[in-house]
């Protein structure tokens, strides 16, 4: 079975400077990776994911993460964030045959101006 | 594409009552899921269809819940028998294939259990 861990539930950070949300899985086999995100009163949307080829994935809204077998993350990463950044967001685990998504408990990304 | 849509938004009842949810997906999407998502919690996988096939149920699901597809359109999630545990929001998503693949969520149904 597939599990995953967001190692931060909140994460505060001022506008324009850059932020890493952290996400670690467990898996025995290869597996797809996402991160969706989920604005007040709205549904989750997907900002990125990883299948297969280069470890470096490039998401909507200047978003990008990178996969690191190894260590077995998919941390996401933005360079400058802004006030309308501000959300939940859940990393996300399948693997290859499987239909259902396994997320992690979310981040809380609150930017102050 | 007009996205999933789900209803009602809010649904309060009591408890030992009868609930049941409505999910519209993307017309064209053959997969449609239903996840639920209690406070500080990511979604839960409950259950999935392939058309009107319900192919995999989460041991979540547990005999007091339902789920349908009749024609591989629409979704009903019923609850029977409502407990304060099933608190929580419902989540409806839908894609066109499997594994990999984007799904597309509704807004979800927020059930409070009196």
């Amino acid at each position: 079975a597939q599990s995953v861990t967001q190692l931060d539930s909140q994460v505060p950070v001022f506008e324009e400077a850059p932020v890493e949300l952290r996400c670690n899985y467990s898996s025995s086999v290869s597996v797809y990776l996402f991160w969706y995100v989920q604005y007040p009163n709205q549904g989750l949307q997907l900002l990125l994911k990883y299948l297969s080829g280069s470890t470096l994935v490039k998401g909507i809204n200047g978003f990008e993460a990178e996969f690191n077998k190894s260590q077995t993350s998919f941390h996401l990463r933005k360079p400058s964030v802004h006030i309308s950044d501000t959300a939940e967001y859940f990393c996300a685990v399948t693997v290859q045959g499987a239909q259902k998504l396994v997320f992690g408990q979310g981040t809380r990304l609150t930017i102050n101006p | 594409d007009t996205g999933v849509s789900q209803n009602p938004r809010h649904k309060i009842t009591k408890r030992g009552q009868n609930v049941t949810f409505r999910c519209d997906p993307i017309s064209e999407h053959n997969r449609l899921y239903w996840y639920r998502q209690t406070l500080g919690q990511g979604p839960e996988f409950l259950t999935y269809f392939q058309n009107e096939a319900q192919l995999e149920k989460s041991r979540l699901l547990s005999d007091r819940f339902s789920a349908e597809r009749p024609k591989g359109s629409f979704s009903t999630l019923e609850i029977q028998r409502t407990e304060q545990g099933d608190s929580a929001m419902y989540l409806c998503a839908s894609s066109l294939r499997g594994a990999g693949e984007k799904l597309f969520f509704g807004s979800g149904t927020q059930l409070s259990v009196l």
